[in-house]
């Protein structure tokens, strides 16, 4: 079993759909989770960041985490075309000078006009 | 702000021979640069942390020997993929931590597709 497992899709929504990602690991000693958004030949950009479980919102988007399942989600309300692009979650332990993120592969997102 | 270019965004290299990628920050101060590979259809794997001045710290199964990096400066960091191989044919992808920051507050460059015929 990966650490990290994120179903690539591709996933098609219509414009103005609430968008629904998702990951889930086994690594309990996560405590750090990211969403990146990567566009097509450029590099990922952080989206949101989460410590431990609960929800995180900031604008269009919500982060939720639910540590007791070992799964995480990113909500994307009202969908734009603009989001069209690959959303990459990431988790990290962190602690003892280690910054490695563990990332999961990438959904990739088209939002239809 | 917080840019993070490389160089080249493509190269194509015969086996035996050695690439070198560039990763600087461009309008901030790194202490902190990752080196990323990323396979087709594949996760980002990090491949390899440094700090500036300092040499870089290898993840398990990574050979240093096979990929040199540089940290010479707070916005500079290289990486030389030494007697390249066909296998080592990849997506390499560089970010930077600004100093004071999160570690998790990473920028991430366009990516190097490293092709090795």
């Amino acid at each position: 079993q990966k650490e990290v497992e994120q179903d690539p899709g591709p996933l098609s929504v219509p414009e103005g759909a609430i968008v629904s990602l998702n990951c889930t690991y086994s690594n309990s000693a996560f405590q750090y989770f990211m969403w990146y958004r990567q566009y097509s030949r450029k590099g990922p950009e952080l989206l949101m960041y989460t410590y431990s479980s609960g929800n995180k919102e900031d604008g269009r988007f919500t982060a939720q985490v639910d540590k007791s399942s070992k799964y995480i989600s990113l909500f994307i309300r009202d969908s734009q075309p603009s989001d069209s692009a690959t959303y990459l979650c990431a988790m990290s332990a962190w602690g003892a000078g280690s910054y490695q993120l563990t990332f999961g592969k990438g959904t990739k997102l088209s939002v239809i006009p | 702000g917080a840019v993070v270019s490389q160089h080249p965004s493509w190269v194509i290299c015969k086996s035996g021979t050695s690439v070198k990628i560039e990763c600087r920050s461009l309008d901030f101060q790194a202490t902190t640069m990752f080196w990323y590979r990323q396979f087709p259809k594949q996760s980002l794997m990090l491949m390899a942390t440094s700090n500036e001045g300092s040499k870089a710290t290898y993840e398990q199964g990574v050979e240093k020997d096979k990929f040199l990096i540089n940290h010479a400066s707070l916005t500079l960091s290289t990486l030389t993929v030494t007697s390249a191989h066909p296998e080592d044919s990849s997506f390499y992808i560089c970010s930077a931590r600004a100093t004071g920051r999160e570690f998790y507050e990473q920028y991430f460059g366009p990516g190097t597709r490293l092709t090795v015929t």
